[in-house]
């Protein structure tokens, strides 16, 4: 199973509300990540996760706030959000880096965000 | 910073033809380079890892090669067909000491095969 599961695929909020995006794998990758992709651009990194511990944020604004509950599952929680946070959000795992291991990277279909 | 450029910007061939996408990036400091696909409002999919150690990898019709001393990563694609379609993006992940858990994208090449 190399399969990322993301929900829901579509969401549309108001700039008051609160949702989640989740994000579940089962390949028993340590190392979980939340990318921001804007129409015709590449991935953005926001949030890595190494071991269920938050390893990196790239800065994102507050009113983005990750979540690692286990092993397998990935939360994004969304408050107050803003029209130009409307985009593409992906999760993707990977196995932790190092001991021969490639890193290589698996990516959920995506949430589509749009807020009004 | 890490840099990584993609060039050409977009591409149209005819079914059939044999094609070349490019991938220059500025560090040469890296741990792997990733080539993935993306169709229009997808995720993306994995074609190809290559380590840094390595020089070319191959899946199918597609063929990576990685020179780390230049910058530079080549995707080819042999006989072309209209489902190869998608964008392709090269991503470069750094050093397991210099941030090994980033991934650079490049901007993209919009690949269209025609019938």
């Amino acid at each position: 199973d190399t399969e990322v599961t993301q929900t829901p695929k579509h969401l549309v909020m108001g700039m008051t509300n609160k949702k989640s995006l989740k994000c579940e794998q089962h390949m028993g990758h340590r190392a979980m990540y939340w990318y921001k992709q804007k129409a015709k651009k590449p991935p953005e990194l926001m949030f890595v996760y190494s071991y269920e511990k938050l390893s990196i944020n790239e800065s994102v604004p507050s009113r983005f706030s990750p979540e690692c509950p286990n092993s397998s599952l990935l939360n994004l929680h969304l408050h107050a959000l803003q029209p130009e946070d409307s985009a593409l959000y992906l999760c993707a795992s990977s196995p932790y880096l190092g001991r021969g291991n490639t890193g290589e990277l698996f990516f959920g279909e995506g949430s589509r965000l749009t807020v009004l | 910073k890490q840099e990584v450029t993609q060039i050409p910007a977009a591409l149209s061939v005819p079914e059939g033809e044999n094609l070349v996408l490019n991938c220059s990036f500025t560090d040469s400091a890296i741990y792997n380079l990733q080539w993935f696909r993306q169709d229009p409002g997808k995720g993306l999919t994995s074609l190809l890892l290559i380590q840094s150690s390595q020089r070319e990898q191959t899946s199918g019709r597609l063929n990576a090669s990685l020179d780390k001393s230049s910058g530079r990563s080549t995707l080819y694609i042999a006989a072309s067909q209209p489902g190869d379609s998608a964008t392709y993006l090269c991503a470069v992940r750094g050093k397991l000491t210099g941030g090994g858990n980033k991934l650079t994208f490049g901007t993209g090449t919009q690949l269209k095969v025609e019938l």
